[in-house]
């Protein structure tokens, strides 16, 4: 699988949109980008994936850039409960069921 | 539905234990993956099972088993515990056979070795 670089952290301000980037720049043609993030202790949660469209779901979008090299998560509406840290993660559908997490990036929502 | 669920949520235990670790996973879902989490080395892969084989394994020393039952339900062992060995143990579960679709997270085992 593809190896993924983000920013550590990020701030973003309470109702504003917050774009969280990733670059994957050896992604290979069959591989999808997923984004994960996990609230402080909980187990990590699924947020959306994609292969080259940009995709939309009711807790964020993702767009991805016409090379694959790289791709922002967007939360819309950030709200104090987005606080987490959130992994971009590639992978194959043919391969192994397990995910590659890197160091992510811990997202602040600050009131 | 319920979600994946983990118990115990809490454990303590001294060095040179072992321990077991049970994992339920949603109603349907036969792929069962388990992920070790620390300070230091952040979310790392231990190892999956579907139908009850394993089918990866990470980077981990043979203390670290597991096996899963006909019902899909798995327990990981380890065992001759160390320190380092402190850490939130995590499940996910997947309907997918091989590499695509969602995982779903349990909430993790606190496991604290003194």
């Amino acid at each position: 699988d593809a190896k993924t670089t983000q920013p550590p952290s990020m701030d973003c301000a309470e109702g504003r949109a917050a774009n969280l980037p990733c670059n994957h720049s050896t992604i290979s043609g069959n591989e999808y980008v997923y984004w994960y993030r996990q609230i402080h202790s909980q187990g990590p949660q699924y947020i959306i994936h994609g292969l080259k469209n940009n995709e939309t779901n009711e807790m964020a979008s993702l767009i991805i850039t016409e090379d694959r090299k790289s791709s922002t998560l967007i939360l819309p509406h950030a709200t104090l409960r987005d606080t987490a840290v959130y992994y971009c993660i590639v992978r194959g559908e043919t391969g192994a069921n397990n995910l590659f997490f890197g160091t992510g990036t811990r997202l602040t929502v600050i009131p | 539905k319920a979600g994946v669920t983990q118990t115990p949520r809490y454990l303590i235990k001294t060095r040179g234990q072992q321990v077991t670790l049970s994992c339920s996973p949603i109603s349907g879902h036969r792929s069962v993956s388990w992920y070790q989490q620390t300070p230091g080395q952040g979310l790392q892969f231990l190892f999956e099972y579907f139908s009850e084989t394993q089918r990866n394994k990470g980077n981990f020393p043979g203390r670290f088993s597991g096996r899963q039952f006909s019902n899909s339900r798995s327990e990981m062992n380890v065992s001759t515990l160390e320190l380092g060995d402190s850490a939130l143990y995590l499940c996910a579960s997947s309907r997918a056979e091989v590499g695509g679709g969602e995982q779903f997270f349990g909430p993790g085992t606190r496991l604290t070795v003194l």
